[in-house]
């Protein structure tokens, strides 16, 4: 099926410090998501984008946290400052508004 | 409460027998899809199954709005079939964000 693409797949970073991860959606989807997946726990929604902007965000999204897509390039989500309970697997998907394509997500630690 | 429920929590079946994995409700509905998670954690899209019956191989799909409820049927299953599946809804409300279940932990046994 379409490939979401993730970069980098694992990231180590020191609590504080400023993270991007960076994400390549289905090349005509318009819709753009992130979710978040604590080790052993369920998938939580943070944020969707839509049109260059954000459409709807959860409790997650902390203001640390902040999503762009510059004209044809990635996708992003940055975390600034980071903390150490950001620790999880973050997930990218993209949609035309109907199936969900998800990437095979990048496992951020903080420590 | 959860919005989304899952059954079983975890399964363990001897290769070649079928498996039913149910997902209930509690909220209209836009859509239902049903993901399966590698051990290694990505995603991978089985069925975009708003309503209806749906096949894919050894898979089948089933949501029946009516009673909020959705079912993944995996017949003859594999070792290769092991992992986690989830279901994810997208509220009838306008809201885009998929809504996940916490999952059936699947192991077949060879």
């Amino acid at each position: 099926g379409p490939k979401v693409l993730q970069i980098p797949s694992h990231q180590i970073i020191d609590m504080g410090q400023m993270v991007t991860l960076n994400c390549d959606p289905v090349s005509n989807h318009l819709y753009f998501y992130w979710y978040k997946q604590i080790l052993g726990q369920q998938m939580e929604f943070l944020v969707n984008f839509y049109n260059g902007k954000v459409m709807e965000k959860s409790k997650l999204f902390k203001d640390q946290f902040s999503v762009e897509r510059p004209d044809g390039s990635y996708f992003t989500l940055k975390i600034q400052p980071t903390a150490l309970e950001d620790s999880a697997v973050y997930f990218c998907a993209s949609s035309l508004g109907t199936e969900v394509f998800f990437g095979k997500g990048t496992r951020l630690t903080v420590v | 409460g959860q919005q989304v429920q899952q059954s079983p929590a975890s399964l363990v079946l001897q290769e070649g027998e079928n498996a039913e994995l149910q997902c209930n409700f509690s909220t209209s509905l836009n859509s239902m899809q049903w993901f399966y998670q590698r051990p290694g954690g990505s995603l991978v899209s089985l069925f975009y199954n708003p309503s209806g019956t749906k096949h894919s191989g050894r898979l089948t799909s089933t949501t029946v709005i009516k009673e909020r409820r959705s079912s993944l049927h995996i017949s003859s299953s594999q070792t290769t079939d092991s992992g986690t599946y989830l279901c994810a809804l997208e509220r009838a409300s306008g809201s885009w964000q998929l809504i996940f279940g916490s999952g059936t932990q699947l192991t077949v046994m060879p």
